[in-house]
């Protein structure tokens, strides 16, 4: 399973544009980044998912480079409800078992 | 979307005793189940996999006696955790893996149920 490496944590005020980037050196081919948002008390929530490139969907943007060895979570526009920790992930998407490793994760704190 | 329930949400009991989590997918079957503890200010560490009609696969230092899986159907995992200490008061989540889905997202996590150990 590859590992991941993210910042322990991160301050922005509202109304920025927040980058969250993972490290993941040895992914493999078949594996996806998934970012998740986990609030306290609560079950992680999927936020986006990715293979290379960029993807974007209505929360968010994931800047993936060639080589697939980071990934960037890009959230724009944060208000203090985006206030979590924020999870990347690296495991292969397809069969029906695959488990995953989470890392520490990015502590995202929203300033007003 | 898929939606994964816990029940319950949150959970006190004394030492000693035992006490049932469930974890249900509630519009989609689920072939693969995953349970994880998380601890205070701390990432979540998975503590199982359960594949429906077969044995769980527990993650190195977790005892399989005391934390027990069932996976009877494709839609509830349970995980009952025997003879319950202080030191198993945690956050436990589960998460659904559903087979054959379109969607690309991996996981499906339930919220979670805290439990409190007196």
């Amino acid at each position: 399973l590859a590992k991941t490496t993210q910042p322990i944590s991160m301050d922005s005020y509202e109304g920025q544009e927040v980058n969250i980037t993972c490290s993941h050196n040895n992914i493999a081919t078949n594996d996806y980044i998934t970012w998740y948002q986990q609030f306290p008390s609560q079950g992680p929530r999927f936020i986006i998912q990715g293979y290379k490139t960029k993807v974007t969907n209505e929360v968010a943007s994931l800047f993936i480079p060639a080589d697939r060895k980071s990934s960037t979570l890009s959230l724009p526009r944060v208000s203090l409800s985006d206030t979590a920790v924020y999870y990347c992930l690296v495991g292969p998407n397809s069969g029906g078992y695959q488990k995953v490793t989470f890392g520490t994760g990015t502590k995202l704190q929203v300033i007003p | 979307g898929a939606v994964v329930s816990q029940h319950p949400s949150w959970v006190i009991c004394k030492s000693g005793t035992s006490v049932k989590i469930e974890c249900r997918s509630l519009d989609f079957q689920a072939t693969t189940m995953f349970w994880y503890r998380q601890f205070p200010k701390q990432s979540l560490m998975l503590m199982a996999t359960s594949n429906e009609g077969s044995k769980a696969t527990y993650e190195q230092g977790v005892e399989k006696d005391k934390f027990l899986i069932n996976h009877a159907s494709l839609t509830l995992s349970t995980l009952t955790v025997t003879s319950a200490h202080p030191e198993d008061s945690s956050f436990y989540i589960c998460s659904a893996r559903a087979a054959g889905l379109a969607e690309k997202e991996t996981q499906y996590f339930g919220p979670g149920t805290r439990l409190l150990v007196l």
